[in-house]
């Protein structure tokens, strides 16, 4: 267990809908990390949150966006969901000075 | 952008032998990360590598960060069951944030 959770495990919902996953980071962790990774395929880095404000993008697509919270745990909302959004995403917390990164379970989302 | 190139992509041994498996960059990192990641579940940390040379080991896994540090091994000594699954490499940047660069991952599957 890396201490970062995730919910939900799974989310099933159709296309054009928008849905919002939940993350929360290990304690003591300020940054949180979105990846996602389809079938097969390696993990994408989606935005980086730090202590509450973005902190670097990677390959988001606009119709995809994120937050984190002051008491640290982050949002990822997703809207219009296409077919090719399904896959797993993941969050990922990092401490403070330490080039680490621990990941969630993932969510894993199918959109039909 | 960085890229990472993993091999082999996969690999099919007999339980009992040894495993080696690595990435090579055209790009510099600053830390090497080594992940093991079971189906449907996030990827765990296995080791962690912060310094160009440097050996590291964790049980029966040894992982190096290359000494220009564009490249990176991982070592399983004496196969089991368990040791199933994808492993990814990872190569971390700091520019202003931590950027997290993913190989394409090495499935490994045991015959017992």
């Amino acid at each position: 267990d890396s201490g970062v959770t995730q919910t939900p495990k799974h989310l099933i919902t159709a296309t054009g809908q928008r849905v919002t996953l939940r993350c929360s980071p290990r304690s003591g962790d300020l940054s949180v990390y979105w990846y996602q990774q389809s079938l097969d395929q390696g993990l994408q880095f989606l935005i980086q949150y730090y202590n509450g404000e973005e902190r670097a993008k990677g390959n988001i697509l606009e119709r995809f966006s994120a937050q984190q919270f002051p008491d640290l745990h982050s949002e990822l909302n997703l809207s219009s969901l296409e077919l090719g959004d399904s896959a797993l995403y993941f969050c990922a917390s990092s401490p403070p000075g330490v080039n680490t990164q621990y990941f969630g379970p993932g969510t894993r989302l199918t959109v039909l | 952008g960085q890229q990472l190139n993993q091999s082999p992509q996969s690999m099919f041994i007999q339980e009992g032998e040894d495993v080696s498996m690595n990435c090579t960059s055209s790009s510099i990192f600053n830390t090497w990360l080594w992940y093991k990641q079971d189906p449907g579940e996030g990827p765990v940390l296995l080791i962690a590598l912060y310094k160009a040379g440097e050996l590291t080991s964790n049980g029966r896994l040894t992982a190096q960060f290359g000494i220009t540090r564009k490249d990176s091994f991982l070592n399983i000594s004496a196969s089991i069951p368990s040791d199933v699954g994808i492993y990814f490499c990872a190569g971390l940047i700091i520019q202003g944030a931590q950027k997290l660069v993913f190989g394409q991952g090495t499935r490994l599957t045991i015959n017992p």
